[in-house]
């Protein structure tokens, strides 16, 4: 089956700092989604991007369905940040796989 | 305000005592679908529907019963809880098969002792 990677696996920053999240998927896909989980484990979704680029606030997304990797930008990050970022794909029968996830901690 | 609404949010039940987790969501979606997570095994699909009436098996099915006599819920049965279904599960939707993304529930903490 597809494979969902995401990396990096663990990331500690300091609050303002940007950084990049990546997913690589092995196979083609029919769409993608990012979510945050946040410490309570709610899943709240932050893009749905099969393809393109697209911003919302601090957040950013970009996917390269072509060469199969999508990329999570944030910039200046704060406390709340904080949590596992997924990215999902979507094949066949509207299933989501998710990646491996990228556990961020922003520190005041 | 559009969501998925899961009651409920956390549960300590016993070995063998049928329980309901509900899920209803107000978007008029036309696919739902119930995932668990654990650690170590991530996220994996339990059961969906793609509209009413119409229920399949995801990966993880053995435990589990759905129905979908409405369009707006979707309950998951577990009708003899074992220890070995203590997990995090999550109710999602969408629009429709094809180019949609999901919105998720907030979630339930199941423990069975």
């Amino acid at each position: 089956g597809i494979q969902v990677e995401q990396s990096p696996p663990d990331l500690i920053l300091q609050e303002g700092a940007n950084s990049t999240l990546r997913c690589n998927f092995s196979d083609s896909v029919n769409n993608l989604q990012w979510f945050h989980q946040n410490p309570w484990g709610q899943l709240i979704n932050l893009f749905y991007i099969p393809s393109g680029t697209k911003q919302n606030g601090r957040l950013s997304a970009t996917t390269v369905a072509t060469e199969r990797y999508s990329l999570l930008y944030i910039s200046s990050s704060q406390t709340t940040d904080s949590g596992v970022y997924f990215c999902a794909v979507i094949r066949g029968t509207d299933k989501l796989i998710f990646g491996t996830g990228t556990r961020l901690q922003v520190f005041p | 305000e559009a969501q998925v609404t899961q009651n409920p949010r956390y549960l300590i039940t016993v070995t063998g005592k049928k329980l309901t987790v509900t899920c209803s969501q107000n978007m008029n979606h036309e696919y739902m679908s119930w995932y668990r997570q654990d650690p170590g095994l991530g996220l994996r699909q339990i059961y969906y529907s793609m509209n009413v009436e119409v229920t399949d098996k995801g990966d993880v099915p053995e435990g589990y019963k759905v129905s979908r006599k409405e369009k707006r819920n979707f309950p998951l049965i577990l009708e003899s809880p074992s220890p070995n279904q203590t997990s995090l599960y999550f109710c999602a939707s969408k629009p429709g098969h094809g180019g949609y993304g999901y919105t998720f529930g907030s979630g339930t903490r199941l423990t069975v002792v």
